[in-house]
């Protein structure tokens, strides 16, 4: 069955880049995307990108994705206090609608 | 602005008592999910509906309800028979177009305990 694997924390220094690592099992995912959930707070969709493609970047986010490996990858350039909340990877399998979600990675933000 | 709205914010269930929480969204969205957080475990899916007057059980069901009379609303019983319904609950909903980029978008969760 599908399955999608994070670690649970990362820690960074304000101003580091900070990279959030998720692995998939599911070889026909379409598309895979990345949340943000703030504390008390639902998911916000951050980025997505699709199956065909390598690399999307947006701003201070940059998202990797290697489908040989099935390893994708957000980077948080110039890492803030307020980037602190858990990251969620989610994929969409082929013919399908609903995700898959990682159980999320607390990123925590020090001075 | 549209949007997807959980209320309560917080609930608090008595013993043998079935509560319900709502989910309204303004966005058009032809699908629409809950999940249930725990700490530590990520989203989990209980129900899920594609169209009005349908709808699926997804991965823990057991000792939930749902309805989806209109297209707008979704509402999730949490029932007696739920042993552990102490949880953070997320409504979400997506367009349902084929194999179209369809992120899912979140309501802002109902936290429920127990009395």
């Amino acid at each position: 069955g599908e399955d999608v694997e994070q670690s649970l924390f990362l820690s960074v220094r304000e101003g580091d880049s900070s990279v959030i690592n998720c692995t998939y099992t599911d070889s026909s995912s379409t598309y895979l995307y990345w949340y943000k959930q703030e504390p008390g707070a639902g998911l916000q969709l951050l980025t997505y990108i699709f199956s065909n493609m390598d690399m999307k970047q947006d701003q201070r986010l940059t998202v990797l994705l290697n489908k040989k490996d099935k390893h994708l990858s957000l980077r948080i350039a110039d890492t803030q206090t307020g980037d602190s909340a858990i990251y969620f990877c989610a994929e969409t399998p082929g013919g399908s609608y609903i995700p898959t979600f990682g159980r999320g990675t607390s990123l925590i933000v020090h001075p | 602005d549209g949007g997807i709205t959980q209320s309560p914010k917080y609930l608090f269930r008595k013993e043998g008592q079935n509560v319900t929480l709502s989910c309204e969204q303004n966005l058009n969205h032809d699908a629409m999910y809950w999940y249930r957080q725990d700490p530590g475990q990520g989203l989990r899916l209980i129900y899920y509906s594609q169209i009005v007057n349908d709808f699926q059980k997804g991965d823990i069901a057991e000792g939930y309800s749902v309805s989806r009379e209109k297209k707008e609303s979704f509402p999730l019983t949490v029932t007696s028979a739920q042993k552990n319904p102490t949880a953070f609950y997320l409504c979400a909903s997506s367009i349902h177009r084929g194999s179209s980029n369809q992120p899912q978008h979140f309501g802002d969760g109902t936290r429920l305990s127990i009395l």
